[in-house]
C-alpha cells in the first residue's frame, strides 16, 4: 500500500522568510513517481513538479527547490524568500506502479500562510 | 491550449436528488481520473477511465456513484440520491497516458464544489 505523510498541517511565515514543506512517503515499489501540487485559495490544483524514483537530483525552479532523498523516503519542498502569493495548500502525491494504474495517493496537505 | 474543464463549478442539491458532474480533458488526453476532497482532507482517488472503459474504480463507493467516459463527449461522474456526506469538492484530472513503464503527469481541473442541503 502507498502512503504519503505531510506532518505539518499549517505553517505561518512572514514574507521573505524561507520555508520548507516536508513530505514522507511509503511504498514497496521500486519504481514510483512523486509530485507536488499547489492549491491556492481559488481552489484549483496546480502542478508544480514530478520526480521519478531513479532520479535523485535536486531541482530548482526560481524560488522553488525540491530535495528528494530515497534513504529517508522524503521529498521536501522549499520556498526561498516567500511571498504572499505563495499562500496556498500544498499537496505531495505518490504514484507507484503495479496495480496502482493511474492512482495518485495524496498527503493531507500543508496550509502555508505568508504574512506581509 | 485549454486546460481540463469541469462544470458546473458549484452545484447545490437537496438530499435524494441526483448530481451530475462533467469533465472535459485537455486536448490530446485520453485518460481521466476523478478524485474527491472532503473538507479538511486531502484528495482521495475515486476512479480512472479511458474512452469507453473503466480501468480502476477501487476508490468509488459501492452504491449511488457511477462514472463514464463515452466515445464522444465529456466524462460524467454521477451521484444518485445524494446525502449530506457527499458534500465535497470533486476534481477531475487528465493525462495523455498512464500505467506501464511510463507515467504521465495528471493535470487537474478547477473542481466542482457539491453542497448537499
Amino acid at each position: 500500500a502507498q502512503k504519503v505523510t505531510q506532518a505539518q498541517t499549517e505553517i505561518s511565515v512572514v514574507e521573505k522568510e524561507d520555508v520548507t514543506l516536508d513530505c514522507v512517503y511509503e511504498t514497496r515499489d521500486t519504481t514510483y513517481y512523486l509530485f507536488w501540487y499547489k492549491q491556492p485559495p481559488s481552489g484549483e490544483l496546480v502542478f508544480l513538479i514530478r520526480r521519478n524514483s531513479f532520479d535523485e537530483q535536486n531541482e530548482i525552479s526560481g524560488r522553488y527547490s525540491w530535495n528528494f532523498q530515497k534513504s529517508t523516503s522524503s521529498f521536501n519542498f522549499t520556498i526561498t524568500a516567500s511571498q504572499v502569493v505563495d499562500s496556498a495548500v500544498y499537496f505531495c502525491a505518490l504514484y507507484a506502479g503495479g496495480t496502482s494504474y493511474g492512482k495518485l495517493t495524496f498527503g493531507q496537505g500543508t496550509i502555508l500562510t505568508v504574512h506581509p | 491550449n485549454a486546460g481540463v474543464m469541469q462544470n458546473p463549478r458549484h452545484l447545490v442539491r437537496r438530499r435524494g436528488q441526483e448530481a451530475r458532474l462533467r469533465c472535459s480533458p485537455m486536448k490530446g488526453h485520453s485518460h481521466v481520473y476523478w478524485y474527491r476532497q472532503l473538507p479538511e482532507e486531502g484528495l482521495k482517488f475515486m476512479v480512472y477511465l479511458q474512452k469507453e472503459n473503466i480501468i480502476d474504480e477501487s476508490g468509488m463507493p459501492k452504491e449511488r456513484f457511477s462514472a463514464e467516459f463515452p466515445k464522444e463527449g465529456p466524462s460524467i461522474l454521477r451521484i444518485q440520491q445524494v446525502v449530506r456526506g457527499d458534500s465535497a469538492a470533486y476534481f477531475c484530472a487528465s493525462s495523455p497516458y498512464s500505467g506501464g513503464a511510463w507515467v504521465d503527469t495528471q493535470y487537474f481541473g478547477p473542481g466542482t464544489r457539491l453542497t448537499v442541503l
